[in-house]
């Protein structure tokens, strides 16, 4: 059982270029979500979505952009990168309703020169 | 307990010894918490969790507290083992804010040690 997978694991990038970030998930969960991982700061939500076909804004959403291409993929967006956005970028899901823990990838590391 | 800067504080424990990992949360009004577990270069891992009608609930080899008259939470580990080194966090489940999704707020964490 994969859980929530994360492409890629790595990626080193220029200031200025553009870059997505994939996430699928096989639990079959309504809700997803991505966060940024920073010391210090803990994690931070950038952008989730409740169901397919929906999206919103989270604490950190300037910079980003996120499509919900169907039930299992959620993908994130830098358009142009900046330095502030290197990062630990984790996706993760949930089942809708109260009660309910978000399942987490294992992160993109991204760093942004 | 959690950090409020760039440093996560520490707890050191001897192999075999029961560990406690502290947790204060903001909202009064929050209704669900949960305890995870994030390893060096991995994502979170979901280990327990706690609705707030309840003050205590165990799982295998762990244990959490609800103190909700002091906003507090904790995370019972018994017998430690290597394995349990990692970053241990918080998080409240804000109240219900109609979009459609529970919201989480994490805390900073806090670093397990196991020494053998």
């Amino acid at each position: 059982n994969a859980g929530v997978t994360q492409t890629p694991k790595f990626q080193v990038l220029k200031t200025g270029q553009s870059m997505t970030l994939q996430c699928a998930q096989d639990m079959n969960h309504n809700s997803m979500y991505w966060y940024r991982q920073d010391p210090g700061m803990g994690l931070r939500l950038i952008y989730y979505s409740a169901s397919e076909g929906t999206t919103d804004k989270g604490e950190v959403p300037n910079g980003y952009n996120v499509s919900r291409l169907n039930k299992r993929e959620f993908s994130l967006r830098l358009e142009s990168a900046a330095p502030s956005q290197t990062s630990v970028y984790f996706c993760a899901s949930s089942d809708n309703g109260w009660n309910q823990p978000q399942h987490f990838g294992d992160g993109t590391r991204l760093s942004i020169l | 307990g959690e950090s409020v800067g760039l440093h996560l504080p520490t707890l050191s424990v001897q192999e075999g010894d029961n560990s406690i990992i502290n947790c204060a949360y903001s909202n009064s009004a929050s209704d669900y918490f949960i305890w995870y577990k994030q390893e060096s270069g991995k994502g979170p891992q979901f280990i327990i969790d706690i609705r707030s009608n309840m003050d205590k609930r165990q799982g295998q080899r762990v244990t959490v507290l609800l103190n909700k008259t002091v906003k507090h939470l904790s995370l019972q580990i018994a017998a430690t083992q290597p394995g349990d080194s990692a970053v241990y966090f918080c998080a409240e489940n804000l109240p219900y804010s109609g979009a459609g999704s529970y919201q989480l707020t994490f805390g900073k964490g806090t670093k397990l040690s196991v020494i053998p």
